[in-house]
C-alpha cells in the first residue's frame, strides 16, 4: 500500500535553532514529491516540488532535499513566522491525478 | 488577483440535511479536486475533475456528490448519507493534467460542522 509518513508529528524550536523535518514514502514509482505549508484554518500553500533523487530546492530559510525513499525539509535559523504545519505529498507514476498526503509536522518556533 | 474561492468559510449542517460547498477558480485551471482534512489524518481525496462535464471518485466518495458544468466551478454536495461529515474541506486546482506536474493551488477551506 502506498504510504507517506512524516516525522516528527510536532516540533518546538527556539528562534535560530535549525532542524529538519522528515517525509518517508513508499509508492510504486514516484512522479513528484510536494511540500506545502499550512497555517491554522487556511488552505495549504505550495512550497516545493522535487522530481528525482539528489534534487534540492531552496526558498528563504527552507531547503528541501530528496532521496529514493525520503525527503527532508531543512529549516535554517527559523523565525516565529515559520510556525505552521508542513505537509508532504507524493504523486504516483501510475495514478497521476492523485496526491497522497502525510499527516504533517506541526512546527512551533518560539522567540 | 487569481485564485480559488471557497464559500462559506463556516457551515453548519443539521442531521438529514444536504449542504453544498462552493469552489470557484479564475486561474483557467483544467483540473479541480476536493479533499477532506481531519485532525491527525492526511488530506483524503473525495472527487476530482479533469475536464468540464467529467469527474471521478476519489478514495472517500461515499456520501458526497459533485458537478462540473463550468470550468471555473466545482461544487461539492455533502449528502445525508455521509454519516461523519464534520471536517475541514479543501478545494484545489492545477493547470495541467496527465504527465506534467505542478503544485496544486488550494482554496482557503470550508469548515463543516454537524449540529
Amino acid at each position: 500500500e502506498d504510504q507517506v509518513t512524516q516525522s516528527p508529528e510536532a516540533l518546538r524550536l527556539q528562534e535560530g535553532e535549525s532542524s529538519s523535518l522528515n517525509c518517508s514514502y513508499t509508492v510504486s514509482g514516484l512522479r513528484g514529491l510536494f511540500w506545502y505549508r499550512q497555517d491554522p484554518g487556511k488552505g495549504p500553500e505550495f512550497l516545493f516540488t522535487l522530481y528525482s533523487a539528489g534534487e534540492e530546492k531552496e526558498k528563504e530559510r527552507l531547503k528541501a532535499t530528496l532521496t529514493k525513499k525520503e525527503s527532508f525539509l531543512h529549516i535554517t535559523a527559523p523565525k516565529p513566522e515559520d510556525s505552521a504545519t508542513y505537509l508532504c505529498a507524493v504523486r504516483e507514476a501510475n495514478n497521476t491525478d492523485k496526491l497522497i498526503f502525510g499527516t504533517g509536522t506541526r512546527l512551533q518556533v518560539f522567540p | 488577483d487569481g485564485g480559488i474561492t471557497q464559500s462559506p468559510k463556516y457551515l453548519f449542517r443539521k442531521e438529514g440535511q444536504n449542504v453544498t460547498l462552493s469552489c470557484e477558480q479564475n486561474l483557467n485551471h483544467d483540473a479541480m479536486y476536493w479533499y477532506r482534512q481531519d485532525p491527525g489524518q492526511g488530506l483524503r481525496l473525495i472527487y476530482y475533475s479533469q475536464i468540464v462535464n467529467d469527474f471521478q471518485k476519489g478514495d472517500i466518495a461515499e456520501g458526497y456528490s459533485v458537478s462540473r458544468e463550468k470550468k471555473e466551478s466545482f461544487p461539492l454536495t455533502v449528502t445525508s448519507a455521509q454519516k461523519n461529515p464534520t471536517a475541514f474541506y479543501l478545494c484545489a486546482s492545477t493547470p495541467e493534467t496527465g504527465f506534467k506536474l505542478y503544485g496544486y493551488t488550494f482554496g482557503s477551506g470550508t469548515r463543516l460542522t454537524v449540529v
